[in-house]
């Protein structure tokens, strides 16, 4: 079952940042928070993950709360492109482990 | 990032038949394959863990003799809608999963497959 809770949707006007809350209150010492994004039609594409330290790649940062119950997803400059679903997963860092997708967060970004 | 990749990418059937979907990984050997389903405006829903070289695990209130799951080597894995009706119609996306540094790992997802069943 999905341990994660997001707000259904949000906009982001283009250019701005996009802040994307995620709530994981019951999450494990040894489960990786992961951020996955859907764009309509295509499979999820893999965004970040991090254990307890943020992280930042070319695609966005992401910062753990000290208590890890709760992660922002950080699109620096949003572009019409993000558009999507994103999805905040929590999992053991393993490869044999499942994911169990939430609800998500559909993230509109209006020009 | 490493690739999956999973064919067809659609598929249109008549009621009662059986369709096979493939997916690969590309560029790297995964020992395990997951399944998911995704009805329209839906999340993605996990059906099968898939492992190469014995029998897959399903999710509970998932058919296994319905959704079968064939992972005969460590690149691809195949799930097969037997007597397809109109209620399977979804978009069908596998993953795999390739180890990082650290112990991290990340889950890499194919482009997905829509299948519809007239």
């Amino acid at each position: 079952d999905a341990k994660t809770t997001q707000p259904p949707s949000m906009d982001c006007a283009e250019g701005r940042a996009a802040n994307l809350p995620c709530n994981h209150s019951t999450i494990s010492g040894n489960e990786y928070v992961y951020w996955y994004r859907q764009i309509h039609s295509q499979g999820p594409q893999y965004i970040i993950h991090g254990l307890k330290n943020n992280e930042t790649n070319e695609m966005a940062s992401l910062i753990i709360t000290e208590d890890r119950k709760s992660s922002t997803l950080i699109l620096p400059h949003a572009t019409l492109r993000d558009t999507a679903v994103y999805y905040c997963i929590v999992r053991v860092g393993n490869t044999g482990n499942q994911f169990y997708f939430g609800t998500g967060t559909s993230l509109t970004v209006i020009p | 990032g490493a690739v999956v990749s999973q064919h067809p990418s659609w598929v249109i059937c008549k009621s009662g038949t059986s369709v096979k979907i493939e997916c690969r990984s590309l560029d790297f050997q995964a020992t395990t394959m997951f399944w998911y389903r995704q009805f329209p405006k839906q999340s993605l829903m996990l059906m099968a863990t898939s492992n190469e070289g014995s029998k897959a695990t399903y999710e509970q209130g998932v058919e296994k003799d319905k959704f079968l799951i064939n992972h005969a080597s460590l690149t691809l894995s195949t799930l097969t809608v037997t007597s397809a009706h109109p209620e399977d119609s979804s978009f069908y996306i596998c993953s795999a999963g390739a180890s990082g540094g650290s112990g991290r790992s990340e889950q890499f997802f194919g482009p997905g497959t829509r299948l519809t069943v007239l």
